[in-house]
């Protein structure tokens, strides 16, 4: 699987878009980008996953870019919820392991 | 079921002791997933399965650690002989496909070794 990396940390104010990095330069072509977060110590929450274009859902929009090699995500209003771990993992499509690779996350705090 | 059911949510042994942990997958998931998470630290993967069919086993300790799936029963993670470096939170997750789809999550058994 490729690497990631996040920045280890975040700040966003209560009620505003909160944007979340994530660089992947050694993606593989058949490689998807996921996201999920964890909440206190609750199981990872999937979020939402993309291949090359951008994604919306009623959670959050990812936006990859053109060459792959970074994504972001956004929560569009953000709520006290919404502070969690933040993972980005890139996975591979097809036959073979499919297991989901956690890196360290990014740990977003969201403020009043 | 509508979600990945993990039992129990906290499980003590003394060091030496057997532990078993379930896992009930979402119903129609063909593939169930166990990782550990050490301290709030990263996961490592453990084992998947493909039905009741082992699809990956490639981060199961070589001793001590075992699993299995059987039909029309949860999903099983059994450790032998525990050690305190045991004491983790054991998650296990299922999916309805392994291409493209994503993982579900159960909420863990916390194991704590004492």
């Amino acid at each position: 699987d490729a690497k990631t990396t996040q920045p280890p940390s975040m700040d966003c104010a209560e009620g505003r878009a909160a944007n979340l990095p994530c660089n992947h330069s050694t993606i593989s072509g058949n490689e998807y980008v996921y996201w999920y977060r964890q909440i206190h110590s609750q199981g990872p929450q999937y979020i939402i996953h993309g291949l090359k274009n951008n994604e919306t859902n009623e959670m959050a929009s990812l936006i990859i870019t053109e060459d792959r090699k970074s994504s972001t995500l956004i929560l569009p209003h953000a709520t006290l919820r919404d502070t969690a771990v933040y993972y980005c993992i890139v996975s591979v499509s097809g036959a073979g392991s499919y297991q989901l690779t956690f890196g360290k996350g990014t740990k977003l705090s969201v403020i009043p | 079921g509508e979600e990945v059911a993990q039992t129990p949510k906290h499980l003590v042994r003394g060091e030496g002791q057997k532990a078993k942990l379930y896992c009930a997958p979402i119903k129609g998931h063909s593939y169930v997933f166990w990782y550990q998470q050490v301290l709030k630290n990263e996961f490592k993967f453990l084992i998947s399965f493909q039905n009741e069919n082992v699809f990956d086993e490639t981060g199961m300790p070589k001793e001590r650690f075992s699993a299995k799936c059987l039909p029309n029963s949860p999903c099983s993670l059994e450790i032998q002989a525990t050690k305190l470096e045991d004491s983790a939170v054991y998650f296990c997750a299922s999916a309805e496909e392994a291409i493209n789809q994503p993982q579900h999550f159960g909420d863990g058994t916390r194991l704590s070794i004492l």
